[in-house]
């Protein structure tokens, strides 16, 4: 199975400033036809998952543009360039490139 | 707006079974694959199972395969998860999730004498 390592594991940041998670994958994500199949996810407090990134570095319908995600390969990371007070919660990564999928471990983000 | 509505959670001894039954709106069920995911205090997230848009092929966690069966029925837009011979450590929070893009709400399955 593919396991995948999050990092920090927790994290405190000023509204207004920029917060960004690491996500490494221990084989590739990339296949064979280009696509890299990494995804990023935020779970609000007291809801259920929702999608932000897919494949990597593509912003799912109705996220704001200050979350970004980038990365090849094995080495993943999403940005948020401003947090805001909204963006509390944990964040997890997860591929697709083959089953089982995995997930990270989860990123708690909170404010200061 | 896509919705999916998890119900069919509840306590349940070990060794016992369940089934989930996943309600979905607002999209062509039968143009997506459909998954299972379950969340635990523990263990956070836990993919389940996968099953393809006309419930032909199933891929499973090793630990839910020959105990769990994921299906669906497309006339219905409804999924399933058929879990029997239930371990305390298959508590936990189970969501319906739409391939890798939108989660239900999840409903709680909770395994214990």
């Amino acid at each position: 199975d593919i396991v995948m390592t999050q990092a920090p594991l927790s994290l405190s940041v000023t509204p207004g400033q920029p917060a960004s998670i690491s996500c490494k994958s221990s084989q590739s994500l990339l296949s064979s036809d280009g696509k890299t199949f990494l995804y990023w996810y935020l779970q609000k407090p007291g809801q259920s998952p929702q999608l932000l990134i897919y494949e990597a570095s593509n912003r799912f319908s109705g996220v704001p543009d200050r979350f970004s995600g980038s990365g090849s390969g094995t080495d993943f990371t999403l940005r948020i360039s401003r947090v805001e007070a909204e963006d509390v919660g944990v964040y997890y990564c997860m591929h697709s490139i083959q089953f089982p999928r995995t997930f990270g471990q989860g990123t708690k983000v909170e404010i200061k | 707006e896509v919705q999916l509505v998890e119900s069919g959670g509840g306590l349940v001894q070990p060794g016992g079974s369940l089934r989930l039954s996943c309600a979905a709106s607002g999209f062509t069920f039968s143009n997506y694959w459909m998954t299972w995911v379950r969340q635990t205090p523990g263990k956070g997230l836990e993919w389940v199972a996968d099953i393809n848009r006309d419930g032909s092929n199933t891929y499973y966690v090793e630990s839910a395969k020959g105990r769990f069966t994921i299906s669906r029925d497309n006339a219905k837009n409804t999924l399933f998860l058929q879990m029997n011979s239930l371990r305390d450590e298959d508590t936990a929070v189970y969501h319906c999730a739409r391939g890798v893009s939108y989660w239900g709400q999840g409903t709680l399955v909770t395994v214990s004498s």
